[in-house]
């Protein structure tokens, strides 16, 4: 079946540091999604990206949907210890498929 | 906004105790919700597709006697554990989205713990 693959599995970085994560599938998707999760809750979504090339901000949040279709990064600049969680990259094939999760980055932030 | 409401937020109870749980979505019709399975330091596992008005598709593996899953309304779905045991001991995450191709979006999850 479909799968994404995240990269790194964690990393602990030092607090005002930038973070570059990424996700990559062998499949093509037409939407890529990242979510946050904290200890205990459901995901929030971060970002959405609908068009290849589509490069989209939130705060020091910035995403791209690569040109192939087939992977996405989140870069996060100036962390802070409030970024800690696992970060979930999604993709959406078609308007009707169901949405695939990658596993998962967890990222720690050492004050 | 997209508000997701998921309750309860943690259930504890007895062994051969059916639970149910409630995913509302507060200020959108969501067309579909999903239910989620999340073990601990795990991506979420998919477990059924609810469409409102119409039966869930369950995922391979997930019975359906087991979970049985109400859409009843554009802003309502419930999951019911049937006679849960220690091993359906985990955090089920609900999500919903307004149409095809759309971001879901989640509940705060349930912890549900049985004993």
């Amino acid at each position: 079946g479909q799968q994404l693959n995240q990269s790194p599995q964690s990393m602990f970085i030092q607090e005002g540091e930038d973070v570059s994560m990424n996700c990559t599938s062998s499949s093509i998707f037409n939407t890529w999604l990242w979510y946050k999760q904290d200890p205990g809750e459901g995901p929030v979504l971060l970002i959405a990206l609908y068009k290849a090339g589509e490069l989209t901000s939130n705060g020091r949040l910035t995403a791209q949907f690569g040109i192939t279709r087939k992977d996405s990064f989140l870069n996060i600049s100036a962390s802070i210890p409030s970024d800690v969680g696992i970060y979930f990259c999604a993709g959406i094939r078609t308007s009707y498929d169901k949405v695939i999760f990658g596993p998962g980055t967890s990222l720690s932030v050492i004050p | 906004g997209a508000v997701v409401s998921q309750h309860p937020s943690r259930v504890i109870c007895k062994s051969g105790t059916s639970v149910k749980i409630e995913c509302r979505s507060l200020d959108f019709q969501a067309t579909t919700m999903f239910w989620y399975r999340q073990f601990p330091k795990q991506s979420l596992m998919l477990m059924a597709t609810s469409n409102e008005g119409s039966k869930a598709t369950y995922e391979q593996g997930v019975e359906k006697d087991k979970f049985l899953i109400n859409h009843a309304s554009l802003t309502l779905s419930t999951l019911t554990v049937t006679s849960a045991h220690p091993e359906d001991s985990s955090f089920y995450i609900c999500s919903a989205r307004r149409g095809g191709g759309q971001p879901q979006h989640f509940g705060d999850g349930t912890r549900l713990s049985i004993l």
